[in-house]
Parts: structure tokens; C-alpha cells; sequence
């Protein structure tokens, strides 16, 4: 099974860059990479996907890399509202081989 | 707006007893999916539903089963309640395969 590998926890303050770095040494050629940002007593919301290079959207940028073993979520100058859980994701073709996994914990400080 | 909704915030039942978790989507999409959500665990695929009348397992489908009649409803049924499946139950749909997931808000069970 595909299985990604992230921080459990960063910390950060108002302003900052924040980069969280996903490991995904088994992706598939034809696999995309998914990140997610989930906040407490909700469900998870699509943040950005991408397949190679950059990706760039009003939320964040995503940075992969040629050998696609790896993927960053850059987000520009955070906020307090940024605190969340943020998944990174690889299925392996099939939807039935997602795997949350169990995130990043990222808590902004003033 | 996509809509996912499920039928209940919260949810308490006892052990042994049927339950039933509804989840509607308003976006026709093929892709169904339910998920639990456990501290520390993240969230882990129950079963996956490709089209109407069709599902597949994910990673922890003991102790559940998915009934899809209709294409907008996908419905999780404990047979019999157990207190290890005291959980946060999140719903999702997606257009095709590997696309964007879009979630309900999650119901909260509690097996007594």
C-alpha cells in the first residue's frame, strides 16, 4: 500500500513561511499528490494537488520534486487561522488505496 | 456549492444495536467513501463505492457494511454495535478517481 510520511507536529508564528515535507517513496507513475487541511469538528478540505514541478494556487504552492518521492505544502504567510491538521496524500490508482494517514499538526502562535 | 451532508451530528446507541449512517451528495458523483477518525490514527477508509450498487473494501471493513441504492446515497450500517466503534464518522464523495475529495461534517458515534 502506498503510505506517506510527514511531521506530526510543526509550530510556527503569525507571518511566517511554513513548509511541511511529505515523503511518498512508493507513488505510482500516473499518481497524484493531494494535500488536505483539516480543522477540529470538521471534515477535510482539498487544499491543492500535483503531479510534478509547482503548483500555485490562492492557498498555497506545492513543490514536487523530478523523483516525485517527495512532496513540500508551502504556505505564505500564515495566520492564526491557519492552525490545523494538513494531510498529504499518494494513492496507488485504485481510490480504495487512499491513505490519510495521520497528518501534520500545525499550530500558529501571535 | 458541493454538498455532502450527514444524517446526524451526534449519535449514541448501545451495543448490539443496528445503526445506520446516511450520507447525501448533491454533485452526482460517482465516488463514495466513508471513513472513521480515530486520535492518532488520522482517517481510515471503511469502504468505497465506484458507482451505484457497487463497493469495495478499504483498509478496516470489519464490523461494517455500505449500501448504495442510489447514486446521491451511500449508507453505513453497523449490524451490531460494538464500543471499539466509538468513532468520528466522515463521509466524502468525489467526481471520478484520485480527483478531490469533498466531505460532510462528520458524525460523532458513541457506543455504550
Amino acid at each position: 500500500l502506498a503510505k506517506t510520511t510527514q511531521p506530526i507536529s510543526m509550530d510556527s508564528y503569525e507571518g511566517q513561511e511554513v513548509n511541511i515535507t511529505c515523503s511518498h517513496n512508493n507513488i505510482a507513475t500516473n499518481d497524484y499528490i493531494t494535500w488536505y487541511q483539516q480543522f477540529p469538528s470538521q471534515g477535510p478540505r482539498f487544499i491543492i494537488q500535483g503531479y510534478k514541478t509547482k503548483v500555485t494556487n490562492e492557498v498555497a504552492s506545492l513543490f514536487i520534486p523530478a523523483d516525485r518521492k517527495s512532496s513540500t505544502l508551502s504556505l505564505p504567510r500564515v495566520s492564526l487561522s491557519d492552525t490545523a491538521v494538513y494531510y498529504c496524500l499518494a494513492p496507488r490508482g485504485s481510490a480504495s488505496k487512499i491513505i490519510f494517514g495521520s497528518g501534520t499538526r500545525l499550530s500558529i502562535r501571535p | 456549492d458541493v454538498k455532502v451532508t450527514q444524517s446526524s451530528r451526534y449519535l449514541v446507541k448501545r451495543t448490539g444495536e443496528k445503526v445506520f449512517l446516511e450520507c447525501v451528495q448533491d454533485m452526482d458523483h460517482e465516488n463514495m467513501f466513508w471513513y472513521r477518525q480515530d486520535p492518532g490514527l488520522g482517517l481510515r477508509l471503511i469502504y468505497f463505492s465506484y458507482d451505484v450498487k457497487m463497493k469495495e473494501k478499504g483498509d478496516i471493513p470489519e464490523g461494517y457494511s455500505v449500501s448504495r441504492e442510489k447514486k446521491e446515497r451511500f449508507s453505513l450500517i453497523l449490524e451490531s454495535a460494538s464500543t471499539n466503534q466509538t468513532s468520528m464518522y466522515l463521509c466524502a464523495s468525489s467526481y471520478i478517481s484520485g480527483n478531490e475529495q469533498f466531505f460532510g461534517p462528520g458524525t460523532r458515534l458513541t457506543v455504550l
